[in-house]
């Protein structure tokens, strides 16, 4: 049973748009929420995480969105950028549990 | 510069034979990882371990193996009796948890194996 699920599989976004994807969850338990960026033949490099004490965490064009009632958050990539276009991964984890992760999304930025 | 060093970056494997995928990190981080990742499948994890000399089996530990005799070091070996081995192979470290809750994994760049 996935633990995390994530949407869309793949996205083309142009050069300048906003990114989305969104992930759901379902143990309440969770309250660590990170997002990996991976390019190929490379490991997933950690590029935001967020906590359920707050809703919204920005760090550049890269913003967490979190609803805690819904049990979703999703990834925002603010004027995405060819050189954006790599593999994301949703996760999320409890004291208890360890990472659970999503199925990724395959972007592409179209220059 | 600190990080996770993961070698080889390809491996073959023969039917029937073991190998060992090695795994070093110089973040003094107590916590390692292994994963697993298949395409359209994410990462699944295989084995843990928090501390020295202990280590646990995660959601597909079965036709492999691990060790943790040093801090910096987690080697897996992928058994013979792994029946589909071939997947791209990548270790992870972190700081243990604390009040602040889980910390951040840091993935090394993985191993490709591939069978023969």
């Amino acid at each position: 049973q996935q633990q995390v699920k994530q949407s869309p599989q793949s996205l083309i976004v142009q050069k300048g748009g906003i990114s989305i994807i969104n992930c759901a969850y379902e143990n309440t338990a969770f309250d660590y929420f990170p997002w990996y960026q991976q390019f190929p033949g490379k490991g997933p490099a950690l590029l935001i995480a967020i906590r359920p004490d707050v809703s919204e965490k920005k760090e550049g064009r890269f913003t967490i969105s979190f609803n805690k009632s819904a049990k979703q958050f999703s990834l925002h990539i603010m004027d995405s950028q060819p050189g954006d276009s790599a593999t994301y991964f949703c996760a999320a984890s409890s004291r208890r549990d360890n990472l659970f992760f999503g199925t990724g999304t395959r972007l592409t930025v179209i220059p | 510069d600190g990080g996770i060093t993961q070698s080889p970056k390809y491996l073959f494997r023969k039917e029937g034979q073991n190998v060992t995928l090695s795994c070093e990190q110089n973040l003094n981080h107590d916590a390692m990882y292994w994963y697993r990742q298949d395409p359209g499948q994410g990462l699944r994890l295989i084995y843990y371990s928090q501390i020295v000399n202990d280590f646990q089996k995660g959601d597909i530990a079965e036709g492999y193996s691990v060790s943790r005799e040093k801090k910096e070091s987690f080697p897996l070996t992928v058994t013979s009796a792994q029946k589909n081995p071939t997947a791209f192979y990548l270790c992870a470290s972190s700081s243990r948890t604390n009040e602040k809750g889980n910390q951040p994994q840091h993935f090394g760049d993985g191993t490709r194996l591939s069978i023969l």
